[in-house]
């Protein structure tokens, strides 16, 4: 059964890094997306993806923030300048039409 | 705003019978969607409503009630590996729209 696939699973990073979180989404899917949950917490939308660009974008998604899908494959999620408050879970997800498949998550640790 | 509202937690022993509810208000809405998540795992689908009415698959079934903004999951013949958050998310446009998502219910199964 195809899957969302994100890499890499757990990253630890220092305060103001930047990190780039990748996803394979799946492969006859049109619409991406990013989530993030941080931990006890409920899962918060961050972007949507389509047709090459940004379809919405949360309060959350700030100048910190881009995407990108670098090829036919892959979707990136970018942080310049990581803060604290930026650890969390995120998920990548994508979906063809009602059903939202998720990755299993980048877990991100920031120092 | 938009707020879903869902119980914290449930406790029920195996074999019984769980419904969680819903109730939702949301500047737009298109369907109810239902997600499992394990600790440490991915949201992962279990069933979506768009029109009023009682989804069943297998032990899972998911209603619906659009004038009421609400709707509820219903697990029978509970197993431990039910044990799980499950939330609530409201799509609120077409296809490719954000989820917005409840804040979760930790369902725990005892023998």
């Amino acid at each position: 059964e195809p899957e969302v696939t994100q890499t890499p699973s757990h990253q630890v990073t220092q305060m103001g890094q930047e990190v780039i979180l990748r996803c394979v989404p799946i492969s006859n899917h049109l619409y991406f997306y990013w989530y993030r949950q941080i931990l006890g917490q409920k899962v918060e939308f961050l972007v949507s993806f389509y047709n090459n660009e940004i379809s919405e974008k949360s309060e959350i998604f700030d100048d910190q923030f881009s995407v990108e899908r670098p090829d036919g494959s892959n979707f990136t999620l970018k942080i310049r300048s990581t803060k604290l408050e930026d650890s969390a879970m995120y998920f990548c997800a994508s979906s063809l039409a009602n059903e939202q498949f998720f990755g299993p998550g980048t877990r991100l640790t920031v120092l | 705003g938009q707020s879903l509202e869902q119980p914290s937690e449930v406790t029920a022993v195996e074999g019984a019978i769980v419904q969680i509810n819903c109730t939702y208000q949301t500047s737009g809405f298109y369907g109810l969607s239902w997600y499992q998540q394990h600790d440490g795992g991915a949201p992962t689908f279990l069933s979506y409503n768009a029109l009023d009415g009682l989804e069943e698959t297998g032990r899972f079934s998911s209603f619906l009630s659009r004038s009421d903004s609400y709707g509820y999951l219903l697990l029978q013949e509970l197993q431990m590996k039910d044990s799980a958050s499950y939330f609530c998310a409201v799509r609120e446009g077409a296809a490719g729209n954000k989820l917005t998502f409840g804040g979760g219910t930790r369902v725990l199964v005892k023998p």
